[in-house]
């Protein structure tokens, strides 16, 4: 049973450019969340997506950022225009339900580290 | 206020010594999970334990107990035996509602042989 799949594992852009980070749930999840790390600090939650909806997105940036999970495919997050800032570790978790409980609750993906050069 | 309150950067252990790992959270809700995860250098996100606000009894996997104290709302991590590969960066999490993580900001544990 595959775990979370993200990819790439790594990325570089220049400022400007657009990162698109993509994030295959488990099998059989149907909740996605992002997380991102900055350097030296912990993950922030981001945004969670079920299958073509967006559930809660407060802690996605207001400009430049946007998130999808469609009927078919795996979930992207979209990094508009980069600037340096946006270096980080981005994570993917998925859970089979909202209301998962004990360790079924949130499987982490390996990570895509972008870097803005 | 943090939810999530991990107060030593960094720790020391002996190889084959217990070492605890302090975490406090803050919430009003009844119904709430805590979790630790470990991040070695690779970056992976390493799910360890996991204790709900209902379960009466403490956690354990291995050689990971989870200390819940819910009056004084903390959640320590206690790591048994240590050993070499323990080495590395572990996060205290809380899931509120409907299944947002909030993640302390998480302690470097160094094993030294």
């Amino acid at each position: 049973n595959a775990g979370v799949m993200q990819n790439p594992r790594h990325l570089v852009r220049r400022r400007g450019q657009e990162a698109r980070l993509r994030c295959s749930p488990m099998k059989g999840h149907s909740h996605v969340y992002w997380y991102r790390q900055l350097p030296e600090e912990g993950l922030k939650f981001m945004v969670y997506l079920q299958k073509e909806n967006i559930i809660d997105e407060s802690g996605m940036p207001k400009e430049r950022f946007s998130a999808e999970f469609p009927k078919e495919g795996p979930s992207i997050l979209r990094i508009q225009q980069v600037v340096r800032g946006d270096s980080a570790a981005y994570f993917c978790a998925s859970s089979p339900d909202s209301r998962a409980r004990g360790t079924g609750g949130q499987f982490f993906g390996p990570g895509t580290r972008l870097t803005v050069l | 206020a943090q939810k999530i309150t991990q107060t030593q950067p960094g720790m020391f252990v002996q190889e084959k010594e217990a070492v605890t790992l302090d975490c406090t959270y803050d919430t009003s809700d009844q119904s709430y999970g805590l979790f630790w995860y470990k991040q070695p250098s690779s970056g992976e996100m390493i799910f360890l334990i996991y204790q709900g606000s209902y379960d009466e009894q403490n956690a354990t996997e291995g050689r990971y107990s989870l200390n819940f104290q819910k009056a004084r709302k903390s959640a320590n991590l206690v790591i048994s035996a240590s050993q070499l590969g323990d080495s590395a960066m572990y996060f205290c999490a809380m899931r509120e509602g409907w299944g947002k993580l909030t993640f302390g900001q998480g302690t470097i544990l160094t094993v030294h042989p």
